[in-house]
């Protein structure tokens, strides 16, 4: 069956960088879009970045655009979210998400990471 | 990239149906049929309820349905059970190419 397990979140302080992972199995990953969702402490879901199956497209929300970069290997079926400038604000849980196009985008979550940024 | 705008909290008691709104823009909502819908109970993460306005994932409860009228989808739940007692989110494509979530809304059965 589908499994999404996120990795490398942690506390960090402001300013400094983090990369999470999102291993993937029980699917061709490479066949797949995929999502970073996360969600502030109490506070709902955000989406915050996609990349398309091979990696040709990725597109960000404002909040993160310039800060945070997706990227993926296909060949290792693992899904990356390289972290940088981090801010207060961008302490949560972090997501992954498949997006399946015609059979539902965000159609498997993991679990979450979380990312705690304090001083 | 506004949130789309859901309700807060809605209620009801078991065995009422109850529906819960999702408004966005022609930017978004209005243009597209990529609406999906989530279910997240606490501690959890968010299951997949709708897809495309209003089909359903295998394995999700018919009593779940999806509607979508101009700018404004909506989630029903019919014949509400203590179960459904979660939050719930809509999504939707935009025109930027970019995904947004509704703030999320808590379903309490009564």
């Amino acid at each position: 069956q589908v499994q999404l397990v996120e990795s490398g979140g942690g506390v960090v302080q402001p300013g400094r960088s983090l990369r999470l992972s999102c291993s993937a199995s029980g699917f061709t990953f490479g066949t797949y879009g995929m999502h970073w969702v996360r969600q502030a402490p109490g506070k709902g879901l955000e989406w915050v970045a996609v990349i398309w199956h091979d990696g040709s497209n990725k597109y960000y929300a404002d909040s993160v655009k310039g800060r945070f970069t997706v990227s993926r290997d296909n060949s290792k079926n693992t899904l990356y979210l390289q972290m940088n400038s981090l801010r207060i604000e961008d302490t949560g849980v972090y997501y992954c998400a498949r997006d399946a196009g015609r059979e539902g985008n965000f159609d498997s979550w993991g679990r979450g990471t979380l990312v705690t940024v304090s001083s | 990239q506004s949130a789309l705008t859901q309700p807060a909290s809605v209620s009801g008691s078991p065995g009422q149906s109850i529906t819960i709104s999702c408004t966005g823009t022609s930017s978004d909502v209005g243009s597209y049929h990529y609406v999906s819908w989530f279910q997240q109970r606490p501690g959890n993460a968010p299951k997949l309820m709708i897809y495309d306005v209003n089909k359903r994932p295998s394995g999700v409860s018919n009593r779940f349905s999806g509607s979508k009228s101009g700018n404004t989808a909506s989630l029903t739940i019919s014949g509400l059970q203590g179960e459904d007692e979660a939050d719930y989110y809509c999504s939707s494509y935009t025109s930027t190419s970019t995904w947004v979530f509704g703030g999320g809304t808590q379903l309490t059965v009564l």
